[in-house]
């Protein structure tokens, strides 16, 4: 099945403890995003990925690092988490970017 | 930076009524506009986008670059389009999200 698949979906960890997000696609697709939602702001990207080890940030990337080593995998790092970063987190890829955005189920991300 | 503005949170309506959905953009060149839909426990997904100029779900979305607005409408709401809908816009590499709308429809 085609998809965008995320882990962890759910995370309460600790001020500054480094963690990782993944997101994999099984699409071949060439563009790949990471969004954050929260109540009343939307969807706000994060980093984007034309294709591998091509990468750009987005509105919100403070905090945030990301790689793209491989086609398929583009993992969210927070290397020192803080609590303005606990949010719902989304990754979604397309074909291109102008292409229809397949979005995963999301992480929620709670920072203590 | 653009901006996609949705200034309604939650749109209540009756099924039958008509329902439509604002969004306003700041992107001044010629813009690439979409509108995405999570339905409850479902992922978000595309529901139209502004150069298939198609009816999806009897959904419609016009562009209208005079008022830089690109609502979305629908003349007879049904229950199974309660949702969060949230409009987009694409500049360069960018794809900025408002802030979406809830849509109840309401029995």
């Amino acid at each position: 099945e085609a998809q965008v698949t995320q882990n962890p979906r759910y995370l309460i960890t600790v001020t500054g403890k480094k963690l990782t997000v993944t997101c994999s696609q099984n699409m071949n697709h060439e563009y790949m995003s990471w969004y954050r939602q929260d109540p009343g702001l939307g969807l706000r990207q994060i980093y984007y990925s034309m294709n591998v080890e091509v990468t750009d940030k987005g509105d919100v990337p403070e905090g945030y690092k990301v790689s793209r080593k491989e086609k398929r995998n583009f993992p969210l790092i927070l290397e020192s988490p803080s609590p303005n970063q606990t949010s719902l987190y989304f990754c979604a890829s397309s074909l291109s970017r102008t292409g229809e955005l397949f979005f995963g189920e999301g992480s929620r991300l709670t920072v203590l | 930076a653009q901006r996609v503005t949705q200034p309604e949170k939650l749109l209540s309506v009756f099924k039958g009524a008509p329902v439509e959905l604002k969004c306003n953009y700041s992107y001044s060149g010629s813009p690439e506009l979409f509108w995405y839909v999570q339905y409850s426990r479902q992922r978000l997904q595309l529901l139209l986008r502004h150069i298939s100029r198609e009816s999806i779900k009897g959904f419609t979305a016009d562009l209208n670059k005079g008022e830089t607005s690109f609502h979305l409408k629908k003349p007879f709401a049904q229950e199974e389009d309660s949702a969060m809908y949230y409009c987009a816009s694409l500049s360069g590499n960018k794809l900025t999200f408002g802030g979406g709308t809830r849509v109840l429809v309401k029995p």
